[in-house]
């Protein structure tokens, strides 16, 4: 089956500067690509996502990459502020639209 | 927009015991989840319900057991709960199986004793 993998495990970054959050998979079959958000104390919620027909989507001060050549997604975060503090997990969805979450990436963002 | 309510928010067990974990959505979705989160890892999803008459088993299916009462709600058991045993369970619900974004509850952070 799909395997996600976050490369790091804590990102650290001052307010104001941007932040970049790396994923890989392994099923070439993988098309959609949702990133959640998990704040302190509360539970996940969608934050933006990207599909395989395109290579980039960005929103507000979120844009998403996909280098499907090298099965690698990524998402950047611009203007960092304190409330961007968030544990962000990556997803990959394959063709049986099952979804396989990362282990997630904590940021910090110091002021 | 809707909502998922979980309950209980807090499950404290003994080891053994069989625990059973509730979740409703007023979204009028058709596709609803059971995962844990462990400390540290990514969600792993234990079972899912495509449409209301339907059970499927997740990844991490063996020690559980759910039930999909009526289409907003979906339960989950823990059929004997293991000694120091601590993590949360989310429920999460989905427009449908093709329609990939979920909305998450607020979880049931369980402890075994």
């Amino acid at each position: 089956g799909e395997k996600v993998e976050q490369h790091e495990s804590t990102l650290s970054v001052r307010e104001g500067d941007s932040a970049v959050i790396n994923c890989t998979y392994t099923d070439t079959a993988s098309s959609y690509f949702p990133w959640y958000k998990q704040e302190a104390g509360k539970s996940l919620h969608f934050v933006i996502d990207i599909r395989s027909n395109v290579d980039r989507k960005q929103s507000q001060r979120l844009t998403v990459l996909l280098d499907k050549k090298a099965k690698r997604f990524s998402l950047h975060i611009t203007a960092t502020q304190p409330e961007d503090s968030a544990i962000y997990f990556c997803a990959a969805s394959n063709s049986n639209n099952r979804i396989f979450f990362g282990d997630g990436t904590q940021l910090v963002v110091k002021p | 927009g809707g909502i998922i309510t979980q309950t209980p928010k807090f499950l404290i067990g003994q080891e053994g015991q069989k625990l059973t974990l509730k979740c409703q959505q007023n979204f009028n979705h058709d596709t609803m989840y059971w995962y844990r989160q462990d400390s540290g890892k990514g969600l792993r999803l234990i079972y899912y319900s495509i449409t209301e008459n339907d059970l499927q088993k997740g990844d991490l299916s063996e020690g559980y057991d759910a039930s999909r009462e009526k289409k907003s709600s979906f339960s989950l058991t823990v059929t004997s709960a293991q000694k120091n045993e601590m993590a949360v369970f989310l429920c999460a619900s989905s427009r449908d199986w093709g329609e990939n974004t979920l909305y998450f509850g607020a979880g049931t952070r369980l402890s075994v004793l």
